[in-house]
């Protein structure tokens, strides 16, 4: 069974500073890896598929990288409404979220 | 623009069956080659995939609600349905519906959640 691990469990970035997330799959997802974003009280928000694809109206500031097993999801520049929840996801086989990334104002 | 809503009840039960239904719109259900999706999240913890239903109406369970689970869809309705049977607390949580595409795909759409807790 794939375990889908993101560090750091909590991420502290200034506004207007890089941040850099990290996915890890126990086993090879080739590029099948998505990136979602998630503010309170609403669904998760689809950002990157096949690693490193931005979906539809995604910035250009998110950008994602990394094949079989080590992924990162980077946000150039962060703006206020960027401080939110992200998952990793891969979809190689059964559907599997990773637990989380939260992205905090520091 | 395609849109899911879930509905069903708020409040179930210990032992009975939790019952939701995700009603599609700006789209068919049946046309395409789309997967239709629940996943869960109970407050404070990560999101869970709970099943799916295919176009054709073939079904995939996650190994660990399997026993429990069915979920079936209604064409004429342009909905599809999440049943969990023997539900306890711990499957209190916000339900999604969403959709993906062929196997390789992510969830592009998503519902906005429904609360649904297991109370007596």
């Amino acid at each position: 069974e794939i375990v889908m691990t993101q560090s750091p469990a909590t991420l502290s970035v200034s506004p207007g500073e890089r941040a850099t997330l990290s996915c890890r799959a126990s086993q090879s997802v080739s590029s099948n890896l998505a990136w979602y974003q998630q503010k309170p009280g609403q669904a998760p928000r689809l950002l990157i598929y096949g690693a490193s694809t931005r979906a539809t109206g995604i910035p250009a500031r998110f950008s994602g990288s990394g094949s079989g097993t080590e992924f990162t999801l980077t946000i150039s520049s962060l703006q206020s409404e960027d401080f939110a929840v992200y998952y990793c996801q891969q979809y190689n086989n059964w559907p599997l979220f990773g637990q989380g990334t939260k992205l905090e104002i520091k | 623009q395609v849109q899911l809503q879930e509905s069903g009840p708020g409040l179930v039960k210990p032992s009975q069956t939790l019952s939701l239904t995700c009603t599609v719109s700006g789209g068919s259900i049946s046309s395409g080659s789309y997967y239709w999706s629940w996943i869960r999240q109970p407050a404070g913890k990560g999101l869970e995939w709970i099943g799916r239903i295919y176009t054709s109406g073939s079904t995939n369970y996650n190994p660990s609600l399997k026993s429990r689970v069915t979920i079936s869809v209604d064409t004429s309705k342009n909905q599809f349905s999440l049943k969990l049977s023997s539900v306890t607390a711990a499957d209190t949580a916000v339900y999604y519906c969403a959709r993906k595409g062929s196997s390789w795909s992510p969830f592009d759409y998503w519902g906005q959640g429904t609360l649904v807790t297991v109370s007596s």
